[in-house]
């Protein structure tokens, strides 16, 4: 069974920085790309950031572009989401999710439990 | 980019077909056949239904199906249960690496 664990999560200053981690079991790795998708309250889903499975490529939202870091250790199963200059429309629930096809990194077949990243002075 | 656009809500009586529809550009859905649909129940993380417009990942029920016509993708749901309440949002990607989502279809069984 797949299962994805968000850890870092929490209150942080606009200008601040925070960093998610992302640890993953029940499947290969390095196999599969990875990605976050957050959710501000109330609102719907937003595409943050992927990583392919070998690390090689990283895409991301042009919303975050330049303020967000998306690395992965495939020898301990993690993949993180360094994000700095937070703003306070970065607050939502962050969830890692794994791509479903090897390949590439379009749909998300698995997700973990969400994460809350609360930006506020 | 623009995320595609859904309509904020769809209801039906049990048994009943809905569709939700969504609709992109020729940049995104009219080009790729790369849309997806999620299920998100409140509180809850979503749930992949449909990927590659119309293919099932195992284990979702084949009363979900999937269709697109040039720029709009449609997500039917035939066969409407109580246990269908809840937000369904598509998804595709664009010419420039980046994935956008609709903004979600509240589904209600009345």
């Amino acid at each position: 069974e797949v299962q994805l664990l968000e850890s870092g999560g929490g209150l942080v200053q606009p200008g601040g920085s925070l960093r998610l981690s992302c640890t993953a079991s029940g499947f290969t790795f390095k196999n599969y790309g990875m990605t976050w998708v957050r959710q501000a309250p109330g609102k719907g889903l937003e595409w943050v950031s992927s990583i392919r499975g070998d690390g090689s490529y990283a895409y991301y939202a042009d919303s975050v572009k330049g303020r967000f870091t998306i690395s992965r250790d495939n020898s301990k199963n993690m993949m993180s989401l360094e994000m700095n200059s937070l703003r306070v429309e970065d607050t939502a629930v962050y969830y890692c999710a794994k791509v479903h096809n090897s390949g590439g990194y379009y749909e998300y077949d698995s997700w973990g439990q969400g994460m809350l990243v609360t930006v506020t002075s | 980019q623009s995320a595609l656009t859904q309509p904020a809500s769809v209801s039906g009586s049990p048994g009943q077909s809905i569709t939700i529809s969504c609709t992109g550009t020729s940049s995104d859905i009219g080009t790729y056949n790369l849309v997806s649909w999620y299920q998100q129940h409140p509180g809850k993380a979503p749930k992949l239904l449909i990927y590659q417009v119309s293919k099932w990942p195992s284990g979702v029920s084949n009363r979900f199906s999937g269709s697109k016509s040039g720029n709009t993708a449609s997500l039917t749901i035939s066969g409407l249960q109580a246990e269908d309440e809840g937000y369904y949002y598509c998804c595709s990607a664009d010419s420039g690496t980046q994935i956008l989502f609709g903004g979600g279809t509240k589904v209600t069984v009345l």
